[in-house]
């Protein structure tokens, strides 16, 4: 049984460039939700995509945006880089039909932004 | 809006030792479930264990225990005999009961637990 995977692992970028990261969630799974871990600190969420479609966003500026696709995996987009996105960006997936709160972690995707 | 407090940022015991990792929270949702993840060095977050505030017995996961105490709105960790492998990154997470909704987590900014051989 395939877990939460993400790509790619690492990537780097400049500032004002734009970057997509992708996620494919735990086999049954529904939801994906997009985290971002700065260095030294919790994950904060950015927001969370249920039947193609937006549900709930944390405090994250439009520059982020996301899509979900019909077999449920995800990308999140970010447009006009700073360099304060550097960070390790989380997704995690759950089910409505289990428990849509309990969310299992991809392995990141770690984003420098030069 | 809801705040996580883990007040402890690094915490350092000998292999086999007991170890509490604390947390608190604050919010006005009377549902809710209350989470402990563990981030290695690999950086994977896994779910350790999870529990449901409307539930007063407190989960255990093997090794893994927690004690939760609703009214001091308090969510403690406890590691017995713990092992090498359990030097990692520990967050405590709250998610609010939406009925089956949209449901962000809201971390703490962690423990930093090193099990010393």
């Amino acid at each position: 049984d395939a877990g939460v995977t993400q790509s790619p692992t690492h990537l780097i970028k400049t500032r004002g460039q734009q970057v997509t990261l992708r996620c494919s969630p735990k086999s049954g799974h529904d939801t994906v939700s997009w985290y971002q871990q700065a260095l030294g600190q919790g994950p904060q969420f950015i927001f969370q995509y249920y039947e193609e479609e937006e549900r709930q966003r944390g405090n994250f500026p439009d520059r982020f945006s996301g899509h979900q696709f019909p077999n449920y995996s995800s990308e999140l987009n970010v447009n006009a880089l700073l360099l304060g996105d550097s960070a390790l960006y989380l997704c995690a997936s759950s089910s409505r039909d289990q428990g849509v709160e309990t969310q299992y972690f991809g392995p990141g995707t770690r984003l420098l932004v030069l | 809006a809801q705040t996580v407090t883990q007040s402890q940022p690094e915490m350092s015991v000998q292999e086999a030792e007991t170890v509490t990792l604390s947390c608190t929270y604050d919010t006005s949702e009377s549902n809710y479930y209350l989470f402990w993840y563990k981030q290695p060095p690999s950086r994977q977050m896994i779910l350790v264990i999870r529990q449901e505030a409307y539930k007063q017995q407190n989960a255990t996961e093997n090794r893994f225990s927690v004690n939760f105490q609703k009214a001091a709105k308090s969510f403690s960790l406890k590691i017995s005999d713990s092992q090498l492998g359990d030097t990692a990154m520990y967050f405590c997470a709250f998610c609010p009961d939406s009925g089956g909704g949209a449901d962000g987590l809201t971390f703490g900014k962690g423990t930093h637990l090193i099990i010393q051989p």
